[in-house]
């Protein structure tokens, strides 16, 4: 199957300061990504989708300004967590689906945001 | 209208029985329906999907059934192992629209 690689896995921040995370697509060329969060023992929310090339489109409730997604290449997004606060301590995780792959989206392994 | 409902939110079986995870949606235009096991503090990963011009899909111990007229799949997992143990999460899309999920069940596989 695909591969989706996040960076870092796991990251602590003092309040107030950015954090980027990174997810690659290692063997196909995503044209939309897909930016998660999920809270302990709770569903997956989806917080944005990107396109290649395009601005991301943020779901309802999802401050566009705090966090900022970069989908700058096929097979690479980032995500910028802005003057982080503890409440956004979260696992994020990264999602690709390309032509290739279909229908089917790939997950990332995630990324373990603690915000001191 | 987007909504998934997955039942049961927990499910412990003993070794070597079959598991049963249920999934009900309301857009007839869903079609594709995934699902994802995840284990703790790692991303979910794919483990079988069908479309709904198809009643069954079967791969390995893993099976999807899918009633189109009730707008229900379940995931049966056959000969459940301990190492089956960890959240499994249905999902539906259409198109290309975003993914829709299921709650989750967290599944224990008694050894």
């Amino acid at each position: 199957g695909a591969v989706v690689s996040q960076h870092p896995s796991r990251v602590i921040c003092k309040s107030g300061t950015s954090v980027k995370i990174e997810c690659r697509s290692l063997d196909f060329q995503a044209t939309t990504m897909f930016w998660y969060r999920q809270f302990p023992k709770q569903s997956l929310m989806l917080m944005a989708t990107s396109n290649e090339g395009s601005k991301a489109t943020y779901e309802q409730g999802v401050e566009k300004d705090k966090f900022l997604i970069n989908h700058a290449s096929l097979t690479l997004s980032t995500l910028t967590v802005t003057s982080a606060h503890p409440e956004d301590s979260s696992f994020y995780i990264c999602s690709a689906r390309s032509g290739t792959t279909g229908d089917t989206q790939y997950f990332g392994p995630g990324t373990r945001l603690t915000v001191l | 209208q987007q909504q998934v409902k997955q039942s049961p939110q927990s499910l412990i079986v003993q070794k070597g029985g079959i598991s049963i995870i249920n999934c009900a949606y309301e857009n007839t235009a869903f079609d594709y329906f995934p699902w994802y096991q995840q284990f703790p503090g790692k991303g979910p990963a794919l483990l079988i999907a069908i479309r709904p011009d198809v009643s069954e899909k079967k791969e390995g111990r893993f099976t999807i059934s899918f009633n189109k007229s009730a707008k229900q799949f379940s995931l049966h997992i056959m000969d459940s192992q301990p190492g089956d143990s960890a959240t499994y999460f249905c999902a539906a899309h259409q198109g290309a629209q975003k993914l829709v999920f299921g709650q989750g069940t967290r599944l224990t596989i008694n050894p």
